[in-house]
């Protein structure tokens, strides 16, 4: 079965201080790995997808990199309007998303 | 193009009720999602369509019907609404292939009393 944890639940930082989402996945055949960020009462909106182990992709402050086992969505000097829940899903064999719970991300001014 | 619409935003069954939340997208994508989303966790895929007249069954199906008469749109029809039931309702297309970006409409919040 296919499964995604992704951690911490919850991070708050600084304005400016950069760090790190983790998306941990077990998957049959991975054909894809996506992230979504969802603000309060939206739905997902698409960042980014990657397909194979060594992969990354860049959107402004964001840097998602890909490995065998997991994902990393990179924050680099956080601003505020980038606070939300960012999701991680992965698609196998099955041919169906499965999401991971969501971390919920806070910048502080 | 509106994207992925979905009506209404907000409802409230009481227990046995029934009800179809609606669902369209004018991009002209075969395969469409309806998950549901609870609190602090992520989505799980209820039913899918792969194009009209084809539906299929995600992971938490039971207690929901669907169906795919045009390629615009898929309805979710809950019959006799239990409070298991209450959750965040989205659906989503994508243009024609599983591996494919899913793009979400805003969602239907969804309580049952």
């Amino acid at each position: 079965e296919d499964q995604v944890t992704q951690s911490p639940e919850a991070l708050r930082l600084q304005e400016g201080e950069s760090s790190s989402l983790n998306c941990s996945y077990t998957v049959s055949g991975l054909r894809g790995l996506f992230w979504y960020r969802q603000d309060p009462g939206k739905g997902p909106e698409f960042l980014f997808t990657l397909y194979s182990a060594g992969e990354e992709k860049e959107k402004e402050r964001l840097k998602a990199t890909l490995t065998k086992k997991e994902s990393f969505l990179h924050i680099t000097a956080p601003k505020p309007e980038d606070s939300a829940t960012y999701l991680c899903a992965v698609l196998g064999g099955a041919q169906k998303l499965v999401f991971g719970q969501g971390t919920r991300l806070t910048i502080n001014p | 193009n509106a994207g992925v619409t979905q009506t209404p935003k907000f409802r409230i069954l009481k227990i046995g009720q029934s009800m179809t939340l609606q669902c369209a997208q004018d991009m002209n994508h075969n395969y469409m999602y309806w998950y549901r989303q609870d609190p602090g966790m992520g989505l799980k895929l209820i039913y899918y369509s792969v194009g009209a007249g084809i539906t299929d069954k995600g992971e938490v199906p039971n207690g929901y019907n669907v169906s795919r008469s045009t390629t615009e749109d898929f309805p979710l029809r809950l019959e006799l609404a239990a409070p298991s039931q209450t959750s965040v309702y989205f659906c989503a297309s994508n243009p024609g292939t599983s591996v494919d970006t899913q793009y979400f409409g805003p969602g239907t919040r969804l309580t049952v009393l």
